[in-house]
């Protein structure tokens, strides 16, 4: 079965320490993956996302993230946090395939300290 | 991002009203996806619609009942809800290929 893994819920960085949230997916084929970023009473937006091509993807707000076929992963990371990156991250995976709903990982909450 | 746009952004509602429901796109995407979303959960997918007809329905209950009148348009209609029905539904919309979902601000329902 198809899978988007986010194995940590909470994690507390301090305000210029960098960042890596993990993502894990399970899938046959090449996914198609994002990660979106939700703010407390707002809605998903897109960071980034990756089909194919350089498996290195810049994203907005200084994000980039990493595609590895080898480890099944696609980590979101940032070198220097700043205090409104404090909010929650969805990893979401998919086939390339037309409206084929996306899946979506748990969450990982982050919250920046001074 | 004001091009997926959800009305009232907060709504209160009791067992018996009917209510409804407003995401207005202007991105001419053909699919719009209705969500929602429990505290600190993922979203859970509910109806998606491409081309003005329903194509998946995840076994939500009738008391939610969607309707997409034109390509901009997207409407969930409310009836009878319970109070464990309460949280955050998110409109989204997708374009061709590899376009990702498009998410408006949500309406945060509150069921008494």
């Amino acid at each position: 079965a198809q899978s988007v893994t986010q194995p940590d819920i909470h994690i507390t960085v301090s305000e210029g320490a960098s960042l890596e949230l993990r993502c894990n997916y399970s899938y046959g084929a090449t996914p198609y993956l994002f990660w979106y970023v939700q703010s407390p009473g707002q809605g998903l937006q897109l960071l980034l996302k990756y089909f194919s091509g350089d498996t290195l993807v810049q994203g907005i707000k200084g994000f980039e993230a990493e595609f590895k076929r080898s480890q099944s992963s696609f980590n979101l990371r940032k070198p220097s946090v700043h205090w409104s990156d404090a909010a929650e991250y969805f990893c979401a995976g998919g086939p390339y395939s037309g409206n084929t709903p996306l899946v979506f990982g748990k969450g990982t909450r982050l919250s920046v300290i001074a | 991002d004001t091009e997926v746009t959800q009305t009232p952004k907060h709504l209160v509602m009791g067992m018996t009203n009917k209510k409804s429901l407003k995401c207005e796109q202007h991105m001419g995407h053909r699919a719009m996806y209705w969500y929602k979303q429990k505290a600190k959960k993922p979203p859970e997918l509910m109806f998606v619609y491409s081309y003005e007809k329903l194509s998946i329905n995840e076994s939500v209950p009738s008391r939610f009942s969607p309707e997409c009148p034109n390509s901009s348009l997207l409407n969930l209609h409310l009836h009878a809800l319970q109070p464990e029905d309460s949280a955050l539904y998110l409109c989204a919309v997708k374009g061709q290929g590899d376009s990702p979902l498009h998410f408006g601000n949500g309406t945060r329902l509150t069921v008494t």
